[in-house]
């Protein structure tokens, strides 16, 4: 079946620097895509959302870039600190599902 | 807090038995989700259910049912559990198919 799925299962950043995770979706009617970061121990807390008729979205923070031609969401984090690593999910769904679709994760790694 | 009650936080309990795990949705939620996190895994959708109704069903085991009750909280029942049911247990809750969720902070079940 159509699954999300990341790039990368692990990441690791210097202190400062800007993250960027990456996401693949193999579901081309997907309409709507959203970030959650996973600590450790605690359920998934939302980020940031996006829908397909956009293609950047900003927060605090983080940027979410989405690549319709290529099917690719992108999460970047700028100034990444310490309590950034954390395990992120991307999730989708398209327009007539009810249910979100996630991917295996990345681990995001914050070195001092 | 997210707003999303589950209860209990750790749940251990032996092969075969049975377990009812908690669920009360953020307030104005009528949609509540379920997952399933094995260790170093993805969220595995389990079902939704939508003001009282099934809406939505993913890979659920048959030894496994929830249902959603008129005061809009859910439980997720499992049954013959085997070792193989270790897991998080997320809950989740939102507005519509058209939003993210709320995640609450799960139940791990620990089956010996």
């Amino acid at each position: 079946g159509e699954s999300v799925g990341l790039h990368l299962p692990t990441l690791s950043v210097q202190e400062g620097d800007n993250s960027i995770i990456n996401c693949a979706y193999s579901n081309s009617a997907s309409d709507y895509f959203i970030w959650y970061k996973q600590e450790s121990g605690k359920g998934p807390q939302f980020i940031i959302d996006i829908r397909s008729n956009m293609d950047k979205r900003q927060g605090q923070r983080v940027t979410v870039l989405l690549n319709k031609t290529v099917k690719h969401l992108s999460l970047q984090i700028a100034a990444t600190q310490p309590g950034d690593s954390a395990v992120y999910f991307c999730a989708e769904k398209g327009p007539s599902d009810y249910k979100l679709s996630f991917g295996a994760g990345t681990t995001v790694t914050v070195r001092a | 807090d997210s707003g999303v009650t589950q209860t209990p936080k750790h749940l251990i309990t032996a092969t075969g038995q049975r377990v009812t795990l908690r669920c009360s949705p953020r307030s104005g939620d009528l949609s509540v989700y379920w997952y399933q996190q094995s260790l170093d895994q993805g969220l595995q959708f389990l079902i939704q259910y939508y003001n009282g109704e099934e809406r939505a069903k993913g890979n659920i085991l048959e030894r496994f049912s929830a249902q959603q009750f008129p005061d809009l909280h859910s439980e997720l029942n499992l049954s013959s559990l085997e070792l193989g049911d270790s897991a998080l247990y997320f809950c989740a809750s939102g507005v519509d198919r058209g939003h993210g969720y709320t995640f609450g902070s799960g139940t791990r079940l620990t089956v010996v």
